[in-house]
């Protein structure tokens, strides 16, 4: 099995506040996925990092693998409201097709 | 977001009833999944089917019994559930199956087992 960590498990703040969320593993995967999930829905893909080392950027949203393919980052600039929601990783390891995924971490950002 | 789709999205079920949770992909994708999730665990993966063959089974109880008529639907058996069973139920799909293919999720079924 291989296992994704992430850290923070909940985090609550003020709408406008920085945010980084962690992804680590002691595995290597071949790409590394984000989603995030509210309350009743299913998780929604924001974005796949496949190279160590990559950087994506998605609106105020910016994703980072790391060089040795073993962790991720997400970092959040000035929050809002409608960022609240479960934000998951899950890493492509050695089974093909078989994703691991991380147990999430909860965000609030209040008005 | 219709290209997952899932029916019923909550379902409350006693423990010798029989149901069924369907799923349908619009996506043109190969690969379909059943995830189990339940609160303060990963998403934990049940069934894999690529090109309507089965290619993984995680050691699911029979009490789950999955069917994938074509490569686009979906199918979740139950009975006789336990109350412990109850969580909510992903279905996702992705183009293939081998390689590191992006997986795309439906809304899920509430499931509640009295």
């Amino acid at each position: 099995t291989q296992l994704l960590e992430q850290s923070p498990q909940f985090l609550s703040i003020q709408e406008g506040e920085n945010l980084t969320v962690y992804c680590n593993s002691s595995s290597v995967f071949s790409s590394l996925q984000w989603y995030r999930q509210e309350p009743g829905e299913g998780p929604v893909l924001l974005v796949t990092v496949v190279t160590g080392g990559e950087v994506k950027k998605l609106k105020r949203l910016t994703f980072q693998f790391g060089d040795a393919r073993k962790d991720s980052s997400l970092h959040i600039t000035a929050a809002q409201p409608g960022d609240t929601g479960l934000y998951l990783c899950a890493g492509a390891g050695s089974t093909l097709g078989r994703l691991y995924f991380g147990r999430g971490t909860q965000l609030t950002v209040w008005p | 977001e219709t290209g997952v789709t899932q029916t019923p999205r909550h379902l409350v079920m006693g423990m010798t009833n029989k149901k069924s949770l369907k799923c349908e992909q619009h996506l043109g994708h190969n690969a379909m999944y059943w995830y189990k999730q339940s609160a303060k665990k990963p998403l934990e993966l049940m069934f894999v089917y690529s090109l309507e063959e089965r290619v993984e089974n995680n050691s699911v109880p029979s009490r789950f019994s999955p069917e994938c008529p074509n490569s686009s639907h979906l199918f979740l058996h139950l009975h006789t559930l336990q109350p412990e069973d109850s969580a909510l139920y992903l279905c996702a799909s992705s183009q293939e199956f081998e390689g590191a293919y992006e997986q795309y999720f439906g809304p899920g079924t509430r499931l509640t087992v009295t």
